[in-house]
């Protein structure tokens, strides 16, 4: 079965400590992911995917094919990183492409 | 931001009524897609949509319905046969094809049970 595992409901740090949110995947296939957050009062948007291989608001996530993992670290949290966030698998099948998403992570960055 | 629009904002459902929630997208995107968002549980696909006249059975379709006769437009409709409808709906079109493409979400609508 195709499914997206966020084993934590929620993540509370300090500023400037290092942030990683975990994501697990199972799927048959090459897996394409995505990193999704959504600030408060804010719509879904798309944070990065692994094809790109970039960095964005100092986060990065690497696939790790072997621990089926999608993990997402920032070395030092910065206040503003308070939000939920959703990792995101892509599932093609029959012509039809749609995303299947974790349960979401609420990070919480305190000062 | 921008190029997906959701309405209304909020919307208050009777007992036993139909409602309908709009999405426009100006991104000539031909894939557009529904989900509801509940606490804990993440986004959960309703229904999406590859072209114009088409559309398929997400995870939890049961108890609302879509059309897609034009390409800007994707109304859902939350039907009396859906019991439990108080979630924030999320609408999304999504840009490329076949298998690549990035989605891109609109602002949500609130359904509340009165």
């Amino acid at each position: 079965a195709q499914r997206v595992t966020q084993p934590e409901k929620l993540l509370s740090v300090f500023k400037g400590a290092p942030v990683e949110l975990k994501c697990n995947y199972s799927y048959s296939g090459s897996p394409e992911l995505f990193w999704y957050v959504q600030y408060s009062r804010q719509r879904l948007q798309l944070l990065l995917r692994h094809i790109s291989r970039e960095s964005i608001k100092g986060f990065t996530a690497d696939l790790n094919k072997g621990e089926t993992s999608f993990h997402l670290k920032k070395p030092f949290a910065q206040e503003e990183d308070s939000a939920m966030y959703y990792c995101a698998l892509t599932s093609f099948s029959g012509g039809y492409n749609k995303l299947i998403f974790g349960a979401g992570t609420r990070l919480a960055v305190h000062p | 931001d921008g190029g997906i629009t959701q309405s209304p904002k909020y919307l208050f459902r009777k007992e036993g009524q139909n409602v309908t929630l709009s999405c426009e997208q100006n991104l000539n995107h031909d894939a557009m897609y529904w989900y509801r968002q509940d606490p804990g549980q993440g986004l959960r696909l309703i229904y999406y949509s590859q072209i114009v006249n088409d559309f398929q059975k997400g995870d939890i379709a049961e108890g609302y319905s879509v059309s897609r006769e034009k390409k800007e437009s994707f109304p859902l409709t939350v039907t009396s046969a859906q019991k439990n409808p108080t979630a924030f709906y999320l609408c999304a079109s999504r840009s490329g094809t076949g298998s690549g493409g990035t989605q891109y979400f609109g602002p949500g609508t609130r359904l509340l049970v009165l």
